[in-house]
């Protein structure tokens, strides 16, 4: 069966600084997708950013990059010049590209001035 | 719509009562999706529809959950007899087409069994 672990209940990040979250997933398939969703205290899930297995170029969405790494089954995502409003859950997810999604069970950011 | 809406934002029902959970997805998306939120858990898959039909509902923990989307678009979550496990956010979301496509959250709603 497929897993998502997300090792770090909380991570704690200076503002303008630079974070990682941790993502490893398990999984037989060799094609899939893996998606960053953060959720903000309001609870409504935003994507932040998306990988496709088969791509072997690392995603980027202007702050928010991933290392993909597929042999270790590794799925990090970093943020650069952290922001306040950068402080929410995030949710590590996975998908073969059928309609389910497997999440995390997350890692709260917290944002220090 | 702009956006994938849900109400209501919270319940609190009693044990043993029936409560309706209410979805609308953007508009024009074709599948829905039904997610359990335990506290301090990730959303956990319940049911998934394309258009009107529940093609897959394996995540219903028990059969006092029940879950349509009878025209295609407005879907609503129904849970029966309401034990207090049940307590969490539910929520909703949606997808232009099938599921190597983003998924749309909504707000979630958040449910108090008491």
């Amino acid at each position: 069966a497929q897993t998502v672990t997300q090792s770090q209940p909380e991570m704690s990040v200076q503002e303008a600084e630079t974070v990682t979250l941790s993502c490893t997933y398990d999984t037989s398939e060799s094609d899939y997708y893996l998606f960053w969703y953060k959720q903000p205290p309001s609870r409504q899930m935003i994507l932040v950013i998306r990988q496709e297995a088969y791509k072997q170029q690392n995603a980027t969405e202007n702050r928010f990059s991933v290392n993909f790494q597929k042999a270790a089954k590794s799925f990090s995502l970093k943020i650069s010049d952290s922001q306040l409003g950068d402080a929410a859950m995030y949710f590590c997810a996975y998908s073969t590209g059928t309609y389910k999604y497997i999440f995390g069970t997350g890692t709260r950011l917290k944002v220090l001035a | 719509g702009a956006g994938v809406s849900q109400s209501p934002r919270y319940k609190v029902a009693k044990r043993g009562q029936d409560v309706a959970l209410r979805c609308d997805p953007i508009s024009g998306h074709v599948s829905l999706f039904w997610y359990q939120q335990a506290l301090g858990q990730g959303p956990e898959f319940l049911t998934y529809f394309q258009n009107e039909a529940q093609l897959d509902k394996s995540g219903l923990p028990s059969d006092r959950f029940f879950a349509e989307r009878p025209e295609g678009s407005v879907s609503t979550l129904k849970i029966q007899r309401t034990q207090q496990e049940d307590s969490a956010v539910y929520l909703c979301a949606s997808s232009f087409a099938l599921a190597a496509e983003t998924q749309y959250f909504g707000p979630g709603t958040r449910l108090l069994v008491l």
